[in-house]
């Protein structure tokens, strides 16, 4: 079954508004997990890695301000996108390793269309 | 700078045609090599990670191999259902122990 689960699978809004994707790991407790973004065509980058109970460490180029990251808890980390633009549009992923078998998760993905 | 490189971008094969995807890879120091396979729509599924040269593993009708600066994925005798994009990404040694640098994919289609 699933190891990691995000929500939405998909999501459509307006240019400006905000949009939160959440990730939540079903099999362990995640103190780390990881956000990333797929463009078409291009590989998965990693965007930044969500600490619980701390504040996110950024990748460069990716602007902490626009991409807010919570991780409340051992299982769920938030992705917001603020002020969405039409360039945000992207396929974002999260993941969790599993430090025991040094396996990398993946959820489903969030396909996100900004108008 | 680390660096994935995949090839080719995109294979189509007969069911039955057994055929190789290529990673090369350019890193400092490897600490692991992985390999995912990627439905339209959905997140990377993990099939492999290896960790030395001459190291094989094996899964169904995959193989994957690795030398000091290449990985292959073989496919033996595909079936339409092995139809997706497969990644390759590397984790360097001395690099932040949670980034994966990624390839862009081989997108293979298995023809029935």
């Amino acid at each position: 079954g699933a190891v990691v689960s995000q929500h939405p699978s998909r999501v459509i809004c307006k240019s400006g508004t905000s949009v939160k994707i959440e990730c939540r790991s079903l099999d362990f407790q995640a103190t780390t997990m990881f956000w990333y973004r797929q463009f078409p065509k291009q590989s998965l980058m990693l965007m930044a890695t969500s600490n619980e109970g701390s504040k996110a460490t950024y990748e460069q180029g990716v602007e902490k301000d626009k991409f807010l990251i919570n991780h409340a808890s051992l299982t769920l980390s938030t992705l917001t996108v603020t002020s969405a633009h039409p360039e945000d549009s992207s396929f974002y992923i999260c993941s969790v390793r599993d430090w025991g078998s040094g396996e990398l998760f993946f959820g489903e993905g969030s396909r996100l269309t900004v108008l | 700078e680390d660096q994935v490189t995949q090839s080719p971008e995109a294979l189509r094969l007969q069911e039955g045609e057994s055929s190789s995807l290529n990673c090369s890879y350019t890193v400092s120091g490897l600490r692991g090599l992985f390999w995912y396979r990627q439905d339209p729509g959905k997140g990377p599924e993990f099939l492999f990670t290896l960790y030395s040269a001459g190291e094989e593993k094996e899964k169904e009708r995959l193989k994957a191999t690795l030398t000091k600066k290449e990985s292959f994925l073989h496919i033996t005798a595909p079936k339409p259902e092995d139809s997706a994009t497969y990644l390759c990404a590397v984790q360097a040694i001395g690099g932040a122990t949670n980034k994966l640098i990624f390839g862009t994919g081989t997108l293979l289609a298995v023809q029935p």
